[in-house]
């Protein structure tokens, strides 16, 4: 079956320390996003990317940063920049602005 | 800065009732529009798209968009406890940064609680 695998499901990070979430898909999709998610929030862009080997900053990328060297894979990167970490993270991908976006089932992070 | 504006709730309606779910953005040039149903502690699932002013139906569900006054709508007929959630509104705008792209801009969500 077609879909977007994010891994792992829980992340917990110490101080200082970077952490990396695996967003994979198999639908053939161009575009891949990563959004975070606070409560009370919505739904935040961190990157995202419409071709292989190019990305761009979404609304809050500071601290964050990511890679697309095959159609398939958008992995996020949290640095030890990004102050406040602690989110839901989620990785989507769409074929066109037509569809709508087709979302991962999350990773939730933590700071221990 | 595109915004995407939605009450957020929580809207309670009883088993079997109409639930209306509302939605104003700011960008007069989107032309794509979706609802998404993300339940607690899981990812937004895409339920409903719509494109041209009107209704669109599916199932129990309607969409209805009206551009001219930037607002479109989600009633979810017969509601059941199961569709409580939050419903979060998606608008499709042109992004120029870059190589330029379309993104989705969402609203925080409005919780619906259906009470049996």
């Amino acid at each position: 079956d077609g879909g977007i695998t994010q891994s792992p499901k829980y992340l917990f990070r110490k101080e200082g320390q970077n952490v990396t979430l695996s967003c994979e898909q198999n639908l053939n999709h161009d575009a891949m996003y990563w959004y975070r998610q606070d409560p009370g929030q919505g739904l935040r862009l961190i990157y995202y990317s419409q071709i292989v080997n190019d990305f761009q900053k979404g609304d809050i990328a500071e601290g964050y940063s990511v890679s697309r060297e095959k159609k398939e894979s958008f992995p996020l990167t949290v640095t030890s920049a990004q102050k406040n970490p602690t989110a839901f993270y989620l990785c989507a991908s769409s074929i066109s602005r037509a569809r709508g976006y087709t979302f991962g089932s999350g990773t939730r992070l933590t700071v221990v | 800065q595109k915004e995407v504006e939605q009450n957020s709730g929580p809207l309670s309606v009883p088993e079997g009732a109409i639930a209306s779910l509302n939605c104003t953005y700011s960008d007069r040039g989107s032309q794509s529009f979706f609802w998404y149903r993300q339940y607690s502690g899981k990812s937004p699932e895409l339920i409903m798209s719509i494109y041209s002013n009107g209704d669109k139906e599916d199932g129990r569900f309607t969409a209805q968009l009206n551009k001219a006054s930037q607002y479109v709508s989600l009633l979810i007929r017969d509601s059941q406890p199961s569709d409580s959630a939050t419903y979060l509104c998606a608008v499709n705008y042109y992004a120029y940064s870059g190589a330029g792209s379309y993104q989705l801009t969402f609203g925080k969500g409005t919780k619906l609680s259906v009470i049996p």
